[in-house]
């Protein structure tokens, strides 16, 4: 069966910092991938996806994930975390099956510290 | 533009209320789906609507009626609910249903049961 793991419940990373969030999924095949955020009470922004080709994809609000099959992960990564990207992050899967929907890890809670 | 929208945006009722909750997409989509968000957690899926006909329902009660009086359109009717029903309500829609569909997500409903 299909699933995703993130590993980190909780993430404090330092305004200016770095971030890598990670995310480790289960499926035979290639997997359709996507990055969701969302910021409190609000609904979910789609931040990248992966299909195919290039492993490397670039997203929105300086975003970055990398596809690696050896490892059946896709994680997210950022050169320099902002204080606006407080946030739960999801990772998300494409689920096999006709007529379908996502399936989402737990989420990976954010938060800046200045 | 990927724009879903939502109302109402928060909504309080008793136990022997019906209440309905609306969502909106003018992207020519033609899947659209209701999720169920409790605090921390990632969305549940509820029901999936193609082409204007329902295609999964992941066994919710029977409080919770989906209806999709067009492509562009998607309510839930809400009856008899439970305090444990209190949560975020998200719809997202998508072109098709294939596993690389982009969902696409509105503000949710922030719905409290009394």
């Amino acid at each position: 069966a299909q699933s995703v793991t993130q590993p980190d419940i909780h993430i404090t990373v330092s305004e200016g910092a770095s971030l890598e969030l990670r995310c480790n999924y289960s499926y035979g095949a290639t997997p359709y991938l996507f990055w969701y955020v969302q910021s409190p009470g609000q609904g979910l922004q789609l931040l990248l996806k992966y299909f195919s080709g290039d492993t490397l994809v670039q997203g929105i609000k300086g975003f970055e994930a990398e596809f690696k099959r050896s490892q059946s992960s896709f994680n997210l990564r950022k050169p320099s975390v902002h204080w606006s990207d407080a946030a739960e992050y999801f990772c998300a899967v494409g689920r096999n099956q006709a007529g379908t929907a996502l399936i989402f890890g737990k989420g990976t809670t954010l938060s800046v510290s200045s | 533009d990927t724009e879903v929208t939502q109302t109402p945006k928060h909504l309080v009722m008793g136990m022997t209320n019906k209440k309905s909750l609306k969502c909106e997409q003018h992207m020519g989509h033609r899947a659209m789906y209701w999720y169920k968000q409790k605090a921390k957690k990632p969305p549940e899926l509820m029901f999936v609507y193609s082409y204007e006909k329902l295609s999964i329902n992941e066994s919710v009660p029977s409080r919770f009626s989906p209806e999709c009086p067009n492509s562009s359109l998607l309510n839930l009717h809400l009856h008899a609910l439970q305090p444990e029903d209190s949560a975020l309500y998200l719809c997202a829609s998508s072109p098709g249903t294939g596993m690389r569909d982009t969902q696409y997500f509105g503000p949710g409903t922030r719905l409290t049961v009394l």
